[in-house]
Parts: structure tokens; sequence; C-alpha cells
């Protein structure tokens, strides 16, 4: 057990469907980072927050968004599901020094 | 933009010999070298890092040797286990926010 919890553990929804993915970081990090995994492919990096706000954005698309929360948890939007879209969404958190990731077991989306 | 990448998609080894992992990067500036372990259906797994003005570094059956003038990385794996058999990604880290870019990954086959 990492410290980083997400869930749902899977997810089974429909193209044009919204989801939302939660994500509790490891106590005491303030950074939580979203990546996208899709079959037997690296890890995509989406998007970072920093104690809330966010600081940096990667490849995410704009159907997608997240936020991050005053306890620190933090969200994953997904609006009008493409079949596309079915991959492993992981979350990381780091601590506020240098450091680095910790992964939580990831949430499996498939869209159907 | 720049990017971390892994010379060999795939490697096979026999059980008991010794394994090499490498790793191209392109940014000089990141400040950490990062070597993760990902098993089927879990999240990344850190295994070891390098600060950037390091050369060499160990640890449990573990070594990650960071050449700057050619900019590579690797990851030796001492007497390999069929444990060790998981996709293995590095990635560079920058500081002050712990931004961290993943590379394609390796898939290590153990072979009994």
């Amino acid at each position: 057990d990492s410290g980083v919890t997400q869930t749902p553990k899977h997810l089974i929804t429909a193209t044009g469907q919204r989801v939302t993915l939660r994500c509790s970081p490891r106590s005491g990090d303030l950074s939580v980072y979203w990546y996208q995994q899709s079959l037997d492919q690296g890890l995509q990096f989406l998007i970072q927050y920093y104690n809330g706000e966010e600081r940096a954005k990667g490849n995410i698309l704009e159907r997608f968004s997240a936020q991050q929360f005053p306890d620190l948890h933090s969200e994953l939007n997904l609006s009008s599901l493409e079949l596309g879209d079915s991959a492993l969404y992981f979350c990381a958190s780091s601590p506020r020094t240098s450091g680095s990731l910790v992964f939580g077991p990831g949430t499996r989306l498939t869209v159907l | 933009g720049e990017s971390v990448g892994l010379h060999l998609p795939t490697l096979s080894v026999q059980e008991g010999d010794n394994s090499i992992i490498n790793c191209a990067y392109s940014n000089s500036a990141s400040d950490y070298f990062i070597w993760y372990k990902q098993e089927s259906g879990k999240g990344p797994q850190f295994i070891i890092d390098i600060r950037s003005n390091m050369d060499k570094r160990q640890g449990q059956r573990v070594t990650v040797l960071l050449n700057k003038t050619v900019k590579h990385l690797s990851l030796q794996i001492a007497a390999t286990q069929p444990g060790d058999s998981a996709v293995y990604f590095c990635a560079e880290l920058r500081l002050p926010y712990n931004d961290m870019r993943f590379g394609a990954g390796t898939r290590l086959t153990v072979k009994p």
C-alpha cells in the first residue's frame, strides 16, 4: 500500500458519458499528479496540482478537467467520453520538498 | 517538448543473469533521474533515483549509472529473478515542483 488511494478501481461506461475519478494523496504530500496509461503504452502526464493550484499541464484534452480541493484530494473529470479514453488513470503524490512520486493503484476506465 | 526515451522496448534475460536497461534523455536541466518498475495491472513503484550531479548510485541488487556527456541513463539489475519481470520506466524530475516526465518503458522478461 503506497498511501495514495484512488476510487473507483474499475469503471465501465458508455461513449458520451461523464465520469469522475478521485484521488487522495499520501498524508503530508501537497502535490497531486494525474497520468493516463493506454494499453501497453507509457505514462502520459495530464496535470499536476500543488496545494490546490494547477502547477503544470501536459497533454490533457479539453474534455478533461481536474481540481485539487482544500483537503488536498483531487478529482479528474472526463466528459464526452470516447472509446479511445479507455485506459488506466493513475494518480501520484509527492512531498513539498524534492522527492519522487508515489503512485496509487490506478482506476481502470472502460468506455463501451 | 523534450522527452525521456528508451533504446529498447523489450529485454529477455535468463534467471540469474544481470540485466541492463537503457534510457536516453534530451533535457540536461533535469535534477533527478528515476527508475520505476510497473507490474501488470499495478501502479509504478519507485526503484532508485540519482541526482544529476552524480554518476552512479547503488541499491539492493540495482545500480543506476548516469552519463551526462551522452545523456544516457541505465539500470543494472544483478542476479535477475522471475519477480523482476515487469515494465521499467525511466523518468526525469525537475525541481522545485517535482515536474516528472516518463519515457516509453522497457518490458523485462526473465526466463527460468
